[in-house]
């Protein structure tokens, strides 16, 4: 089965620049969850998404991300404006989860951003 | 709240030499844990899990965990490292509730010839 896709790979943008990021989950998956990986650290959760709806955004900084799961299928993840210290891997994930018992995460393979 | 902690941000071992990566947690009730490993550009990739059951994991790539609930740890090892194993690997623990995943800082592992 195809993987977690993730458009783009790699984004280098100016501080106050808006962005967005895509992604697509494994056919299925219910559940789509994007993280934040600052170099050095592990990956943090930004947001979850069970189908269209929103789970856990209590580390979404909502001044200046957003994030959108239109029909409980593909996700954007938006940075408007970015600041310098939003430099980081974003990753996205999905888990059947909601479906099975199964807590498995399957990740994408990031898109690495750059802020200058 | 859980969190997990991982001992020793960067480890260093030669080609064939043991690997020991090291994991705690923290959890109020019986955790699902992790080990993820993440290549350089690349995403994470499962490596191994305990859920329930046996309490020694094994994984991909000649990787084994084992859950020692007494010590709260889920230390990851390999009998004998190779260079392909060069990665960041990331321990983590499940929200049961929830379903959040929660890591640890991560741990580089370097193989020298």
């Amino acid at each position: 089965e195809a993987g977690v896709a993730q458009s783009p790979r790699y984004k280098i943008i100016e501080k106050r620049q808006s962005v967005a990021f895509w992604c697509n989950p494994i056919s299925g998956h219910a559940t789509l969850y994007w993280y934040q990986q600052i170099l050095g650290q592990g990956p943090k959760l930004l947001i979850q998404f069970q189908n269209n709806g929103v789970v856990d955004d209590s580390q979404l900084p909502k001044d200046r991300f957003s994030a959108e799961r239109l029909k409980g299928v593909d996700s954007t993840l938006k940075i408007q404006p970015a600041k310098l210290e939003d430099s980081a891997v974003y990753l996205c994930a999905s888990s059947p989860h909601g479906q099975t018992s199964s807590y498995e995460q399957y990740f994408g393979p990031g898109t690495r951003l750059t802020v200058t | 709240a859980q969190s997990v902690t991982q001992l020793g941000s960067h480890v260093s071992v030669s080609e064939g030499a043991l690997v020991l990566l090291r994991c705690n947690y923290s959890s109020s009730v019986p955790p699902y844990l992790f080990w993820y490993v993440q290549y350089p550009n690349q995403g994470l990739q499962l490596l191994l899990k305990y859920t329930t059951g046996a309490t020694l994991v094994k994984g991909i790539n000649g990787f084994e965990a084992e859950f020692k609930k007494s010590e709260t740890s889920f230390h990851l090892t390999k009998p004998s490292a190779h260079m392909s194993d060069a990665a960041e690997y990331l321990c983590s623990v499940i929200d049961r509730d929830t379903g959040k995943l929660i890591f640890g800082q991560g741990t580089t592992l370097q193989v020298k010839p």
